[in-house]
């Protein structure tokens, strides 16, 4: 079946400084990539659509400038948390759309601490 | 617009035991529906999907669902609960007429008890 790998699994970073998320469709090709963010105990909840070549579409009360997406080729998606803060820790999940258009592939996730 | 509910954050059943997990939902157009599984620190897991051809669907891990469209339902049962099934269930609703965004249900936690 498909597969999708995220790095790190897990990163511990100082507050200020800046973290990418990569995400990776590893057996197919996907123009459209998600990412949720989700709280302990809690439902996930969509951040962004990452489309291949154009810039991403975010949900609304996500930060643009915060949260930084680019998706540069058809199996690499990334998140980049800018000057992080500890209120951003959290664990990100991305996710692949597969080409048949409605079934979404999730990555493991990754555990993000700010210190 | 699509949403779902999923009744009971917490269900507790004993090893053995039938698991009922409950989601409903809500879509103006015909919905795919899905069932993800979710382990401690890790990504979700697809159990099982609907995508309107038959209505009582099978799944990984002896789990099934079946969609009833009179009830705007898609409960995710098992006959007989495993320790291993311990984990967080999110029950997940999609259109059909497009390929979208997955809006997902707020999840239930199925705890198994010896």
């Amino acid at each position: 079946g498909a597969v999708v790998s995220q790095h790190p699994s897990w990163v511990i970073c100082k507050s200020g400084t800046s973290v990418k998320i990569e995400c990776r469709s590893l057996d197919f090709q996907a123009t459209t990539m998600f990412w949720y963010r989700q709280f302990p105990k809690q439902s996930l909840m969509l951040m962004a659509t990452s489309n291949e070549g154009s810039k991403a579409t975010y949900e609304q009360g996500v930060e643009k400038d915060k949260f930084l997406i680019n998706h540069a080729s058809l199996t690499l998606s990334t998140l980049t948390v800018t000057s992080a803060h500890p209120e951003d820790s959290s664990f990100y999940i991305c996710s692949a759309r597969d080409p048949s258009g409605y079934e979404q592939y999730f990555g493991p996730g990754t555990r993000l601490t700010v210190t | 617009a699509q949403s779902v509910t999923q009744l009971g954050s917490h269900v507790s059943v004993s090893e053995g035991a039938l698991v009922l997990l409950r989601c409903n939902y809500s879509s103006s157009v015909p919905p795919y529906l899905f069932w993800y599984v979710q382990y401690p620190n890790q990504g979700l897991q697809l159990l099982l999907k609907y995508t309107s051809a038959a209505t009582l669907v099978k799944g990984i891990n002896g789990f099934e669902a079946e969609f009833k469209k009179s009830e705007t339902s898609f409960h995710l049962t098992k006959p007989s609960a495993h320790m291993s099934d311990a984990a967080e269930y999110f029950c997940a609703v999609t259109p059909y007429s497009s390929a979208s965004k997955i809006i997902f249900g707020s999840g239930t936690r199925l705890s198994i008890r010896p």
